[in-house]
């Protein structure tokens, strides 16, 4: 079965630092990936994704992911954070031969320190 | 804009209730989703269907099941609702196309008691 695992439950990072949020997914086939960001109390904002070609992506909110199809991983960077950035990050991966089944890892709280 | 409508933002039943969720979508797509949400577990597919009538069980589909009798509504049902369903729920949509994205509801905060 598919699975989709992010390693980090919490992550405290201060402001202007960077982040770097882990995602590691299992499945022979290169599936579609996503990365998605949930604030407080809010819905599910979609912030990347990747489906074929370029291995690095660019997102919104200066995000960006790459995919590395040796290491089954597609990790979410930002080169210096902002207090709006805690929230909580979720990545997931949609298999098109599993019929379209949209699986999510466990997501990473993401805390900024002032 | 994709627009997902769940139908109530915050729900109160009692143990053994018969429990319906509701999910609306505006963009004629095809697939649609119920997760719940719960700490420390992320989101978990209860349910998917790809098609009007069409429904494919996620990863806990125990104690639900689902409604889709038109395009744009996809019904969670709780047939007998148990504290241990206590949760939030999640709605999403996506599109048929290889690259699109899946679009998610605000969320309903079931809370059983």
């Amino acid at each position: 079965a598919q699975s989709v695992t992010q390693p980090d439950i919490h992550i405290t990072v201060s402001e202007g630092a960077s982040l770097e949020l882990r995602c590691n997914y299992s499945y022979g086939a290169t599936p579609y990936l996503f990365w998605y960001v949930q604030s407080p109390g809010q819905g599910l904002q979609l912030l990347l994704k990747y489906f074929s070609g370029d291995t690095l992506v660019q997102g919104i909110k200066g995000f960006e992911a790459e995919f590395k199809r040796s290491q089954s991983s597609f990790n979410l960077r930002k080169p210096s954070v902002h207090w709006s950035d805690a929230a909580e990050y979720f990545c997931a991966v949609l298999i098109k031969a599993a019929g379209n089944k949209l699986t999510f890892g466990g997501g990473t709280r993401v805390l900024v320190k002032p | 804009d994709v627009k997902v409508t769940q139908s109530s933002r915050y729900l109160v039943k009692r143990t053994g209730e018969k429990v319906f969720l509701e999910c609306v979508q505006d963009m004629d797509h095809e697939n649609m989703f119920w997760y719940r949400q719960d700490p420390g577990l992320g989101l978990r597919l209860i349910y998917f269907s790809y098609d009007v009538k069409m429904k494919e069980k996620g990863d806990i589909p125990e104690g639900y099941s689902v409604s889709r009798e038109k395009k744009e509504r996809f019904s969670l049902i709780l047939e007998s609702a148990s504290t241990n369903q206590t949760s939030m729920y999640l709605c999403a949509s996506r599109g048929q196309g290889t690259n699109t994205e899946a679009f998610f509801g605000q969320g309903t905060r079931l809370t059983v008691v």
